[in-house]
C-alpha cells in the first residue's frame, strides 16, 4: 500500500494522558500536513511540515500540541495532558514537494477519544 | 474563520440525476479544490481549479469558479449510488500549500 498511512486508527486516552499520532507519507513525499475534524465539521488546518522543519504552525493550539517530522521515520503529532475537547479525527496529508497546485493525499485518520 | 461554506448542507437525489453543490469563500485565492470523503475514511482529491480558470471538467465532474462572486460549484452528472459521500471545497490562498476547508455537503444517491 503506497498511500498515506496513519496509526493508530483509533486511540482512547483518559484525561491528562498523552496521545501520539503517527503519519507515514506516501513514498517520495517530503511535505506533511495535519488537520483536525470535529463531528459534522470540515477539516481545520493545524500544521505543515517538511522534513526536519515546521513550515506553518498557525493552526496549532499554543499549548499541549506539538508536531515533528524527523529525517527518518514518520511525522508525529503529540498532544500532552489531553482534555475532552481534543476528541476528534486527526488527518494527515502529504505532497511530494511544495507547490500550490499539488493535490493533497490523505490518510484514513486517527480517531481520538478522550474518556 | 470558515473560508469555504458549502450549500446545501445535505442533498438527496435519485440515481441517474445530476447533483449540484455550491461553495462560497471570503478571501482571495490561488486555487480551489474539491474533495470527497466516504464515511470513516480520509479525503480523496477530485479536482482543482486555478483562480484564472472559469470551468474545468474531469469525467462526470464539472467545476466552475466565479472569483467576482467568490463562489464555485461542483456538478456531478448521471449520479451513482457510489457517489454517496461528503463533499468538501477547500481553498488555497497562495501563502503556502495549506488548505482551508468548508463544512461539507452530505450527498445521498438513492438506487
Amino acid at each position: 500500500n503506497a498511500g498515506v498511512m496513519q496509526n493508530p486508527r483509533h486511540l482512547v486516552r483518559r484525561r491528562g494522558q498523552e496521545a501520539r499520532l503517527r503519519c507515514s507519507p506516501m513514498k517520495g513525499h517530503s511535505h506533511v500536513y495535519w488537520y483536525r475534524q470535529l463531528p459534522e465539521e470540515g477539516l481545520k488546518f493545524m500544521v505543515y511540515l517538511q522534513k526536519e522543519n515546521i513550515i506553518d504552525e498557525s493552526g496549532m493550539p499554543k499549548e499541549r500540541f506539538s508536531a515533528e517530522f524527523p529525517k527518518e521515520g514518520p511525522s508525529i503529532l503529540r498532544i500532552q495532558q489531553v482534555v475532552r475537547g481534543d476528541s476528534a479525527a486527526y488527518f494527515c496529508a502529504s505532497t511530494p514537494r511544495q507547490g500550490l497546485l499539488q493535490p493533497q493525499h490523505f490518510g484514513d485518520g486517527t480517531r481520538l477519544s478522550i474518556l | 474563520s470558515q473560508q469555504g461554506e458549502e450549500d446545501p448542507q445535505a442533498l438527496s437525489i435519485q440515481e441517474g440525476e445530476n447533483a449540484t453543490m455550491n461553495c462560497s469563500y471570503k478571501t482571495s485565492i490561488n486555487n480551489l479544490q474539491w474533495y470527497r470523503q466516504n464515511s470513516g475514511r480520509g479525503l480523496v482529491h477530485l479536482i482543482l481549479i486555478r483562480s484564472n480558470e472559469r470551468e474545468k471538467h474531469s469525467g462526470r465532474l464539472r467545476v466552475t469558479l466565479d472569483t467576482s462572486k467568490k463562489s464555485s460549484s461542483l456538478l456531478i452528472t448521471a449520479s451513482r449510488a457510489a457517489d454517496t459521500a461528503s463533499y468538501f471545497c477547500a481553498t488555497n490562498t497562495g501563502a503556502n500549500s495549506k488548505l482551508t476547508f468548508g463544512k461539507g455537503i452530505t450527498l445521498s444517491v438513492r438506487p
